[in-house]
C-alpha cells in the first residue's frame, strides 16, 4: 500500500521568507511523487514530479522538492514566498499497477502568505 | 490547446434523484480518472479508465456510483439515488499512458460541484 502524510494542515509565512511544506510517504516500491497546487476556485495544477531521475526536482514558480529515501520524505520548498503562492498544496503518490496510475493525495497544506 | 472540461460546473439536486456528470478529456489521452474532493475526506480516487475499460473501480464508494467511457473519449459518472453525503466536487483528469515505467502528468478539469439538498 502507498500513502502520503502532510505534516502540517496550515502554514503561514511572511512574503519574502522561505516556504517549507512537509510530506512523508510510505511505499512498498519505488514511488513516483508529485506536488500539486490548487488556487481558490481553480483546478489542480502540477508543480513538480519525482520519477527517480534526480532526487532534487525543480518545478514551476520557483518551487523545488528533494526526494530523500532514507527519510521517506519529499518536502516542498521555495526560497522566497510571494503573495500569489497562497493556495492549497497536495503531496501525491502514484499507486496501482499496469499502464495507468491513479493518484493518492495527502490531506493538503493550506499556505497563507502574510504581507 | 483545450484542456480537460467538465459539465455541469455546478449541480444542485434533491436527495434521491439521479445525476450525471460529464468529462471531456484532452484529445489523445487514453487514461481517464475520476476523483472526489469533499470536506473531511480530502481528495479521493474513484475510478480510472484505460480506453473504454475500467481496470480499477475500487474507489467507487457504493453501487449507486457507476461510470462509463465511450469511444475512448468522453466519460460519464452517474450517481443514482443521491444522498447528502455525495455532496462534493467531482474532478476528472486525463493522461497519456504510462511508458517506460514513468507515469505521465495527469491534467485535471475544473470539477463539478455537486450539492445534494
Amino acid at each position: 500500500a502507498q500513502s502520503v502524510t502532510q505534516l502540517d494542515s496550515h502554514v503561514s509565512v511572511s512574503e519574502g521568507t522561505p516556504v517549507l511544506l512537509r510530506c512523508n510517504y510510505s511505499s512498498s516500491y519505488s514511488p513516483s511523487l508529485f506536488w500539486y497546487v490548487q488556487h481558490p476556485n481553480k483546478g489542480l495544477q502540477l508543480l513538480l514530479k519525482y520519477t527517480s531521475a534526480a532526487t532534487l526536482v525543480k518545478g514551476i514558480n520557483g518551487f523545488e522538492a528533494e526526494f530523500k529515501k532514507s527519510e521517506t520524505s519529499f518536502h516542498l520548498t521555495k526560497p522566497s514566498a510571494h503573495m500569489s503562492d497562497a493556495a492549497e498544496y497536495f503531496c501525491v503518490v502514484t499507486r496501482g499497477s499496469g499502464s495507468a496510475r491513479q493518484l493518492t493525495f495527502g490531506s493538503g497544506t493550506q499556505l497563507t502568505v502574510l504581507p | 490547446g483545450a484542456g480537460v472540461s467538465q459539465s455541469p460546473s455546478n449541480k444542485v439536486t434533491e436527495k434521491g434523484k439521479d445525476v450525471e456528470l460529464r468529462c471531456d478529456p484532452i484529445s489523445g489521452h487514453t487514461a481517464l480518472y475520476w476523483y472526489r474532493q469533499s470536506l473531511g475526506q480530502g481528495l479521493e480516487f474513484l475510478i480510472y479508465f484505460q480506453g473504454n475499460s475500467a481496470p480499477d473501480k475500487s474507489g467507487l464508494p457504493s453501487d449507486r456510483f457507476s461510470a462509463e467511457r465511450t469511444g475512448g473519449s468522453v466519460s460519464t459518472l452517474t450517481i443514482q439515488r443521491t444522498q447528502q453525503e455525495d455532496s462534493a466536487v467531482y474532478l476528472c483528469a486525463s493522461s497519456l499512458v504510462l511508458a517506460g515505467g514513468i507515469p505521465y502528468e495527469q491534467y485535471f478539469g475544473p470539477g463539478t460541484r455537486l450539492t445534494v439538498t
